[in-house]
């Protein structure tokens, strides 16, 4: 089985862009999770989606958006960017529902913001 | 955000060395997760456990979910080169319907003695 994969891997914007980074979920999972990774703060949360639908948001600023589609792929979005958006972004899927909720990860996107 | 109390922060290891690191919450989890990320990828799922007390192992890795459900251990035995890495707790909480977001410690960095 595939694993989750994240495009594109790196990315290089400057302040006041907008981005969108895509997510594969492994096949057959329905939920997919969005995580930010940077040295100063870890790994926060950022969104879950489960069947199109946002089903928990954590503590960012409206500028950081996402949706699902009705293939679990997912995207997130981020506008107006700021210095401080350099990070990691990960998303990771679980099955959902009797399917469990252990999260897998891919491999991330690396957005530089200059 | 929140985040668990991990430690140690890093460790320098040399081969056949046992390997000890915790995780502490003032909060209640339902699952407990630790993940090792290499440089330049996305966590990997190590173990997964779901009951208080539960002690799981996978090969030389060896983690349990304590009683309390504020904490849990991850012992690694024999330790060889390429178990260098950071090793990231993670807690979950379901509640309504989500699956509950993951809460991160900050890591263990494990390196080799020079």
């Amino acid at each position: 089985k595939a694993g989750v994969t994240q495009t594109p891997r790196y990315l290089i914007k400057t302040r006041g862009q907008q981005v969108t980074l895509s997510c594969s979920p492994i096949s057959g999972h329905r939920s997919v999770s969005w995580y930010q990774q940077t040295p100063g703060q870890g790994l926060q949360f950022l969104f879950e989606y489960f069947s199109e639908t946002q089903r928990n948001k954590g503590n960012f600023p409206g500028r950081f958006s996402g949706r699902q589609f009705s293939n679990s792929r997912s995207e997130m979005n981020v506008s107006t960017l700021e210095l401080g958006d350099s990070a990691l972004y990960l998303c990771a899927s679980s099955p959902g529902l009797a399917g469990g909720d252990t999260q897998y990860f891919g491999p991330g996107t690396r957005l530089t913001v200059l | 955000g929140q985040q668990l109390n991990q430690s140690p922060q890093s460790m320098f290891i040399q081969e056949g060395e046992d390997v000890s690191m915790n995780c502490t919450s003032s909060s209640i989890f339902n699952t407990w997760l630790w993940y090792k990320q290499d440089p330049g990828e996305g966590p990997v799922l190590l173990i997964a456990l779901y009951k208080a007390g539960e002690l799981t192992s996978n090969g030389r890795l060896t983690a349990q979910f304590g009683i309390t459900r504020k904490d849990s251990f991850l012992n690694i035995s024999a330790s060889i080169p390429s178990d260098v890495g950071i090793y990231f707790c993670a807690g979950q909480r379901r509640y309504g319907g989500s699956q509950g977001n993951l809460i991160f410690g900050k890591g263990t960095k494990l390196s080799v003695k020079p």
